[in-house]
């Protein structure tokens, strides 16, 4: 069974920092997908990445990056020079490549950054 | 491309009452999901749907709970004899399928869900 682990619940840093949300997850496939999305106070969950498991490459987009180490399971999502509007639960995701690729996620961390 | 819509955004009933939310895909969008989110928790897919075909089940979805998409276009939850516990946000999620290299992946948008509330 596919499972994915966010330990950290609540996170509050002073605007500026640097802040990084961990991810584990757990599959017995050999080819899955990893997802971050962000959900604002609105509800809606916004897409943020997709990684393959094939391709381990970290990803820089504009003050966020991502970690993703196979050898540890884990796909970290860090927010460099954070931001008040990057206050947010950020939810971590895995699916198959087989079948309905349903995502299954994390408990999700709420993240929030105060002026 | 407008984004997946949802309707009603919000629902308050009583206990026992029937409800039907409404999904609207992306357009060209083949894959439709339902997902269901309780406070403080993740989201929990439902059900799926490849156009019209209603292809994979969650064991939480109880048989008060039916979902059609009929012609493959925009889809409906329903539940019947409503339970407090069925008190959540309903998610929607459409996808296409589409190859980069060796993957046959696809990415989910999610509309802005229907926040349900049972008195």
């Amino acid at each position: 069974a596919q499972k994915v682990t966010q330990a950290q619940t609540e996170i509050s840093v002073v605007e500026k920092e640097d802040v990084t949300l961990d991810c584990v997850y757990e599959t017995r496939d050999t080819t899955y997908y990893l997802f971050w999305y962000k959900q604002p106070p609105s509800g809606e969950l916004v897409f943020l990445i997709r990684r393959n498991s094939f391709d381990e490459q970290n990803e820089i987009s504009g003050r966020y990056s991502w970690n993703f180490q196979k050898s540890t399971s884990s796909f970290n999502f860090t927010i460099t020079a954070s931001q008040v509007v990057d206050s947010a639960v950020y939810f971590c995701a895995l699916s198959e490549e087989k079948g309905a690729q349903k995502l299954v996620f994390g408990q999700g961390t709420r993240l929030t950054i105060n002026p | 491309d407008t984004g997946v819509s949802q309707d009603p955004r919000h629902k308050i009933t009583k206990r026992g009452q029937n409800v039907t939310f409404r999904c609207d895909p992306i357009s060209e969008h083949n894959r439709l999901y339902w997902y269901r989110q309780t406070l403080g928790q993740g989201p929990e897919f439902l059900t799926y749907f490849q156009n019209e075909a209603q292809l994979e089940k969650s064991r939480l979805l109880s048989d008060r709970f039916s979902a059609e998409r009929p012609k493959g276009s925009f889809s409906t939850l329903e539940i019947q004899r409503t339970e407090q516990g069925d008190s959540a946000m309903y998610l929607c999620a459409s996808s296409r399928r589409s190859r980069t290299g060796r993957f046959l992946g696809e990415t989910q948008y999610f509309g802005p869900g229907t926040r349900l509330l049972v008195l």
